[in-house]
């Protein structure tokens, strides 16, 4: 059972451009979330997804910030017109239902020239 | 707003001694706890977890207490690896939903 899969691991882009980031969650996972983590930080809650649905995206800046989680394939974080101030790791977590653990990916790393 | 803290954020232990993680929250309404390890350049990963109705729980190794009197978690780790090494992070939610809050972590440095 693969777990939690993030691609690009590593991703970088100039000021002004766009970064999409791709997680695929968990087998049998329909709960996706986005968490932040700045070098030598935590991680900082982002978005929570469903299916077709945001059900909680208190942590997601205002602007140029957009997550999605489709019907049919990867849960998707999009950065428009990037700035240096986005690079970070970005990690997504699924979870089978509601509460409890959460599976983490390896994280996708954006580096902003 | 909620927020969770850690009180040491770089712990150095010798190998095979016990290492002890402290971490401090605020929100009054969490009741699921959390220990994730990170190692560098990964994503974090499930240590163990406690729930509020419970202030004892042990693992192979690795042991967590909950004191909600004075909001406070920590984790023992028994005999601690050099494979121990990592940054350690407590996150709490409530049954609002799945949210986890973070706290900063801990550094765990473990001397051979």
């Amino acid at each position: 059972n693969a777990g939690v899969m993030q691609n690009p691991r590593h991703l970088v882009r100039r000021r002004g451009q766009e970064a999409r980031l791709r997680c695929s969650p968990m087998k049998g996972h329909s709960h996706v979330y986005w968490y932040r983590q700045l070098p030598e930080e935590g991680l900082k809650f982002m978005v929570y997804l469903q299916k077709e649905n945001i059900i909680d995206e208190s942590g997601m800046p205002k602007e140029r910030f957009s997550a999605e989680f489709p019907k049919e394939g990867p849960s998707i974080l999009r950065i428009q017109q990037v700035v240096r101030g986005d690079s970070a790791a970005y990690f997504c977590a699924s979870s089978p239902a509601g509460t409890g653990e959460l599976f983490f990916g390896e994280g996708s790393r954006l580096t902003v020239l | 707003g909620e927020s969770v803290g850690l009180h040491l954020p770089t712990l150095s232990v010798q190998e095979g001694d016990n290492s002890i993680i402290n971490c401090a929250y605020s929100n009054s309404a969490s009741d699921y706890f959390i220990w994730y390890k990170q190692e560098s350049g990964k994503g974090p990963q499930f240590i163990i977890d406690i729930r509020s109705n419970m202030d004892k729980r042990q693992g192979q190794r690795v042991t967590v207490l909950l004191n909600k009197t004075v909001k406070h978690l920590s984790l023992q780790i028994a005999a601690t690896q050099p494979g121990d090494s990592a940054v350690y992070f407590c996150a709490t939610s409530n049954n609002a939903g799945n949210m986890l809050t973070f706290g900063g972590g801990t550094r765990l440095m473990v001397k051979p």
